[in-house]
């Protein structure tokens, strides 16, 4: 079935350094790409988002690529700030076996002042 | 636009006993998905609903069960509580069953069984 993998953390950086959070994905076809985030006591707030290979989804900073190729979604950001630090989720919403979407395990990000 | 809402955010329950979450998704809104959330299994799809009918279903026990109203809200319930049963609910909106896949989440319900 689809899966999602991206890199385990916590990942511990300064204040104004470059992030890549890694993530990899299983999936039949062309899948729509995803990335979540989630602040602490908070729900899941939409990121950025892919919905076919090669597209650049990009927010507040914040870049993914979609590579059908290596199967990767990376997320990286060129300067963080204290105020990034949260829970990061890479998902995969794909075409087979009904709609669901399919989260990572998640990447804790601590940005240190 | 409001965002999805969830109640009750906070829930304390007993093992043995049931529970109801509510959900109202986006005005517009016609597909509601719900997922668990825990330390030990991360985000795991429960369901989803669209036009009032549940159309997918994820590998968790018949105690947990849904429903979706004609105004697209949506309710969960699981019964027969179990320590297990701890963790936070996400419930997420989506606009129909159309190529657009994303989904915008709610602050999520996060119940303790004690």
């Amino acid at each position: 079935g689809d899966s999602v993998t991206q890199m385990e953390g916590p990942v511990t950086l300064s204040e104004e350094a470059f992030l890549t959070i890694n993530c990899t994905y299983t999936a039949t076809g062309y899948p729509s790409l995803f990335w979540y985030v989630q602040y602490p006591g908070e729900g899941l707030q939409l990121l950025l988002k892919a919905t076919k290979a090669d597209d650049k989804g990009s927010n507040k900073g914040f870049e993914a690529t979609y590579r059908k190729e290596t199967t990767s979604f990376h997320l990286e950001k060129g300067s963080v700030q204290v105020s990034d630090s949260a829970v990061y989720f890479c998902a995969l919403s794909g075409n087979t076996g009904g709609f669901k979407t399919i989260f990572g395990a998640g990447t804790r990000l601590f940005v240190k002042a | 636009k409001a965002g999805v809402t969830q109640t009750p955010r906070y829930l304390i329950k007993t093992r043995g006993q049931q529970v109801t979450l509510s959900c109202s998704p986006i005005s517009g809104h016609r597909s509601v998905s719900w997922y668990q959330q825990t330390p030990g299994q991360g985000l795991q799809f429960l369901f989803e609903y669209f036009s009032e009918t549940q159309r997918n279903k994820g590998n968790f026990p018949g105690r947990f069960s849904g429903r979706q109203f004609s105004n697209s809200r949506s309710e969960m319930n699981v019964s027969t509580l179990e320590l297990g049963d701890s963790a936070l609910y996400l419930c997420a909106s989506r606009t129909s069953g159309g190529a657009d896949k994303t989904q915008y989440f709610g602050p999520g319900t996060r119940l303790l069984v004690l």
